[in-house]
């Protein structure tokens, strides 16, 4: 099992550039979270998908962020114009079933630096 | 909704000596509850986990934890840290029926222990 895998680990961009990133949940795993997590506010839950479908994105901070789950192996996290505010290490995690029995499985992140 | 609060936010230990991190809850109903530990620059992973039965959960790598349900209470415990325990935890908190089962995450405990 490779595991929740996240692309890419590090990200650099200029402000107002359109930001794109990859999530790969574990096989058979049917909900989806996406984290933020910053020195000053933690973790922060951006959205969750079950079978996926947008559960819950009021954790989306403003429209600049959408979120999609085109199919049950792939979902992407789009921020777009993208500003120095945003620099944060944003995670991916999966589980199965809902209520997280076997836990939540973590990806290893995507450390976003936007200058 | 529900919320945690992790009340030390920064610990730290010489080898050898015992660990208690506190976690306490607010929610109204019954709740799943959650363990992570985040080593420097790495993922979270689950440390352990509590649903229901024996309130004294034992985890991975000496870890316990004890469920008080009187004092929505869930802290962490290891009776003889060691220096590779160094890292940050946190503790998780979902509901445990109904609801969104979207897990809650505590603000962490940095754990620094000296060899």
């Amino acid at each position: 099992d490779a595991g929740v895998i996240q692309s890419p680990r590090h990200e650099v961009t200029e402000m107002g550039q359109e930001v794109t990133l990859r999530c790969k949940p574990i096989s058979g795993h049917n909900s989806l979270f996406w984290y933020r997590q910053t020195m000053m506010r933690g973790l922060e839950l951006l959205i969750y998908f079950n079978n996926n479908v947008p559960i819950d994105d009021s954790g989306m901070p403003e429209d600049r962020f959408s979120a999609k789950m085109p199919n049950a192996s792939f979902s992407t996290l789009k921020i777009q114009p993208s500003e120095p505010r945003d620099s944060a290490v944003y995670f991916c995690a999966s589980s199965f079933p809902r209520g997280g029995w076997n836990g939540y499985t973590f990806g290893s992140g995507t450390r976003l630096t936007v200058v | 909704a529900q919320s945690v609060s992790q009340h030390n936010h920064h610990v730290i230990l010489s080898e050898a000596a015992s660990l208690e991190l506190g976690c306490n809850y607010s929610y109204g109903g019954t709740v799943n509850l959650f363990w992570y530990v985040q080593y420097p620059g790495q993922h979270l992973q689950l440390l352990l986990k509590y649903f229901s039965g024996d309130p004294l959960v034992k985890g991975i790598k000496g870890f316990e934890a004890e469920f008080i349900k009187s004092k929505f209470s869930f802290n962490l415990r290891k009776p003889s840290v060691q220096w590779s325990d160094t890292a940050e935890y946190f503790c998780a908190v979902t509901p445990a029926s109904g609801g969104s089962y979207i897990p809650t995450f505590g603000r962490g405990t940095s754990l620094i222990v000296h060899p």
